[in-house]
C-alpha cells in the first residue's frame, strides 16, 4: 500500500478562515481516510470517504475524492484555534492496514 | 467506552538499552496494530495482529523489535538494543477488524522514547 503525499507540508492562517489541504496518491485509491493528531496526542479519525463518494460533510469539514486525479482534499471552514493540528490521509484499501502520509500541519492564530 | 491504553508515556534510555512498551486495545477489537512516528513524520506500521496472529510485520526491523499478542489481548513491543534513530512515538491502535477499506482506527496516546 503505498503512501500519499500531503500539500501543504505547512500552512497558518488566522481564525475564521478556511484551510484546504489536499492528498494525492501515484496508484488508484479506492477508499480514503482523514484523521488529526493533536501536539503530543495520538491520531483521531475525522472521516472515511469511500471510492463511489465524491463529496462527504462532517460539521466543519468537507472532503473530497477525485479518484480521477488519485487525490483527496481535505477543507475546514471558519477554522478555530482549537484545530492547530496536524493532518494526516491514509489509503484505506481492503486487506491492508492504514498507510500514513507525512501530514500537514496546521497552525490557526486567534 | 474505554480507550487504547498504552503505557508508559515517556521513556528515556541509553542506546544499547532495552524497552518495552505495553497496549490494551479496545474491548472487542480483534486488530492491532503498532506504528512508529518519527518526528515531523507520519505514523509507519511496523506490525499487525489480527487476533494474536502477525498479519503484517515486513517493516518491522526484526533483528532488534520484537512484538506479541497473547491471549490475542494486550500487546507487548519490545527494543532491544536500542539505537539514537529509534527515538520516536510507538502508537498502539485497534480496530474491530483487519478491513481498514471500512473501518475506524482507534489509537492510543503513544508511548514517546528518546535514545541518548
Amino acid at each position: 500500500s503505498q503512501q500519499g503525499e500531503e500539500d501543504p507540508q505547512a500552512l497558518s492562517i488566522q481564525e475564521g478562515e478556511n484551510a484546504t489541504m489536499n492528498c494525492s496518491y501515484k496508484t488508484s485509491i479506492n477508499n480514503l481516510q482523514w484523521y488529526r493528531q493533536n501536539s503530543g496526542r495520538g491520531l483521531v479519525h475525522l472521516i472515511l470517504i469511500r471510492s463511489n463518494e465524491r463529496e462527504k460533510h462532517s460539521g466543519r469539514l468537507r472532503v473530497t475524492l477525485d479518484t480521477s486525479k488519485n487525490s483527496s482534499s481535505l477543507l475546514i471552514t471558519a477554522s478555530r484555534a482549537a484545530d492547530t493540528a496536524s493532518y494526516f490521509c491514509a489509503r484505506s484499501d481492503s486487506g491492508y492496514a492504514l498507510n500514513f502520509g507525512k501530514g500537514t500541519s496546521l497552525l490557526v492564530t486567534p | 467506552e474505554a480507550g487504547v491504553a498504552q503505557s508508559p508515556r515517556y521513556k528515556i534510555i541509553e542506546k544499547r538499552q532495552s524497552v518495552a512498551f505495553w497496549c490494551n486495545p479496545i474491548s472487542g477489537h480483534a486488530t492491532l496494530y503498532w506504528y512508529q512516528q518519527i518526528l515531523g513524520q507520519g505514523p509507519k506500521l511496523l506490525i499487525q495482529f489480527q487476533n494474536n496472529g502477525v498479519v503484517d510485520d515486513s517493516q518491522l526491523p526484526k533483528d532488534r523489535f520484537s512484538a506479541e499478542r497473547l491471549k490475542g489481548v494486550d500487546s507487548t513491543l519490545k527494543i532491544q538494543p536500542a539505537k539514537l534513530e529509534d527515538s520516536a512515538v510507538y502508537l498502539c491502535a485497534s480496530s474491530r477488524s483487519a478491513d481498514s477499506s471500512g473501518n475506524t482506527i482507534y489509537f492510543g496516546e503513544g508511548s514517546w522514547l528518546t535514545v541518548v
